[in-house]
């Protein structure tokens, strides 16, 4: 069946402007992760949703990021007033709870701020 | 907070060569481990996982121990092929309520040659 898809696959803005993300989960998937990856870095946790509700977003920098997931299902992570800083790999990643841990990883978007 | 050590990169092997990369974690409770490899241009897959102490993962014939008295999870590859080379990422979940969000290493790269 169909992966993570993330869209889109890369974006190039100058710093100030306001960017979304998109990602679509596996069919069925309740939970959703965000995370940011710089360059040779690990992945670092920015949110979780557990069907429609962000139940833990202590990972999201500062008050510009904000990420939604209205229907339980498509999750948009927004950035405003972009920043250099925010140049990065965003991962998303989705799972059942019920079986088990494992989470399956989208190809990311790769922002790059000017 | 949870945190995942991992052994710095690059490594460079020769075809058939055996393959450790060291991990190690610091973690409150009983976390599940993951290793997880990045194909060059490919997004995040799972490679193997284990979510108790004394559990072996494996796949692909790599494998990794849960060790909880020396709170590791090497990485180990008897014979190591070209197709091989990616970076490594060592990872932890806490099993404590339904948020499973990932604590990354910083990934260790492997180049392997014919």
């Amino acid at each position: 069946g169909a992966g993570v898809s993330q869209t889109p696959s890369n974006k190039v803005t100058e710093k100030g402007k306001y960017v979304e993300l998109r990602c679509d989960p596996i069919s069925g998937h309740t939970a959703l992760y965000w995370y940011r990856q710089s360059l040779g870095q690990g992945p670092e946790f920015l949110i979780y949703f557990q069907g429609t509700g962000a139940a833990d977003d202590s990972g999201l920098p500062n008050d510009r990021f904000f990420a939604v997931r209205p229907e339980g299902s498509v999750s948009t992570l927004k950035i405003q007033r972009t920043e250099r800083g925010d140049s990065a790999v965003y991962l998303c990643a989705s799972s059942l709870i019920m079986q088990g841990d494992e989470q399956f990883f989208g190809p990311g978007t790769r922002l790059t701020v000017l | 907070g949870d945190s995942v050590t991992q052994m710095e990169g690059p490594v460079t092997l020769s075809e058939e060569a055996f393959l450790t990369i060291n991990c190690t974690y610091t973690a409150t409770g009983y976390p599940s481990l993951f290793w997880y490899v990045q194909y060059p241009g490919e997004g995040l897959q799972l490679l193997l996982k284990a979510t108790k102490a004394d559990d072996k993962g494996s796949n692909k014939g790599f494998e990794a121990t849960y060790r909880k008295e020396t709170t590791s999870f090497h990485l180990e590859k008897g014979s190591v092929q070209v197709s091989d080379s990616a970076v490594y990422f060592c990872a932890l979940s806490d099993k404590a309520g339904n948020n499973r969000k990932l604590i990354w290493g910083l990934g260790t790269s492997l180049a392997v040659n014919p």
